[in-house]
């Protein structure tokens, strides 16, 4: 049972333009919501989160959206850089627990 | 540059060999976290530690896979008996209570 969904495997991006990432989850007790980065042979990197009680956070060109009726977020790359190109790990905290869970990734790539 | 840091990067070893696999935690974080990355599943959590107490390792085959802490600087996840479909990469994560969690490279696995 997957609490935390990435349904696109995979995305590509023209270089400059923006690129969506799109994760929902069906648990309504997740207090934080987290984007992470991976490049390969690397662990994860944090990136960017978001708290349940807001609706939008950004950080430089990375922007997160939390729509909590729907249960969906997403991150927002504007512009889009080579250097973006990595798989993107949307995950979701319980708020009683401390306990992260990962949806299954995304691959970006950018293109020039 | 406080990280996460994981013995061993790589690990080949035969069916039903015991493996264990290391994690010091970055100074000071009391949550300990162990992922598995797996190319169908993401990163699937196996166990989580706060101040070094297990929390939930429902995410672990009970009848192979044991975590532990023995102290505040080392995790260990043991693996025993070795089978090829735990073949994987291995993370460890430590984090301080906000949301994001820092991880390690991660232990690649090969059960030949």
């Amino acid at each position: 049972d997957q609490q935390v969904k990435q349904n696109s495997p995979s995305l590509s991006v023209q270089e400059g333009r923006i690129s969506i990432l799109n994760c929902d989850y069906t648990n309504s007790m997740f207090d934080y919501f987290l984007w992470y980065k991976k490049y390969p042979a690397e662990g994860p990197t944090f990136l960017i989160s978001i708290s349940s009680i807001k609706d939008k956070n950004e950080d430089g060109r990375f922007t997160v959206f939390l729509n909590k009726s729907a249960k969906h977020l997403s991150l927002h790359i504007v512009p889009s850089q080579p250097g973006d190109s990595a798989v993107y790990f949307c995950a979701a905290r319980y708020s009683s627990a401390s306990k992260i869970i990962f949806g299954s990734g995304t691959r970006l790539s950018i293109r020039p | 540059d406080a990280r996460v840091t994981q013995t061993p990067r790589h690990k080949v070893t035969e069916m039903g060999q015991e493996v264990t696999m290391r994690c010091q935690p970055i100074l000071g974080h009391n949550t300990v976290f162990w992922y598995r990355q797996t190319m169908m599943q993401g990163l699937e959590l196996l166990a989580y530690f706060r101040n070094r107490a297990p929390l939930d390792d429902s995410g672990m085959p009970k009848d192979r896979f044991s975590a532990e802490m023995p102290d505040a600087t080392l995790a260990t996840l043991k693996i025993q008996p070795s089978e090829p479909r735990d073949s994987a990469v291995y993370f460890c994560a430590s984090g301080t209570g906000p949301p994001e969690a820092f991880f390690g490279q991660g232990t690649r696995l090969t059960v030949v």
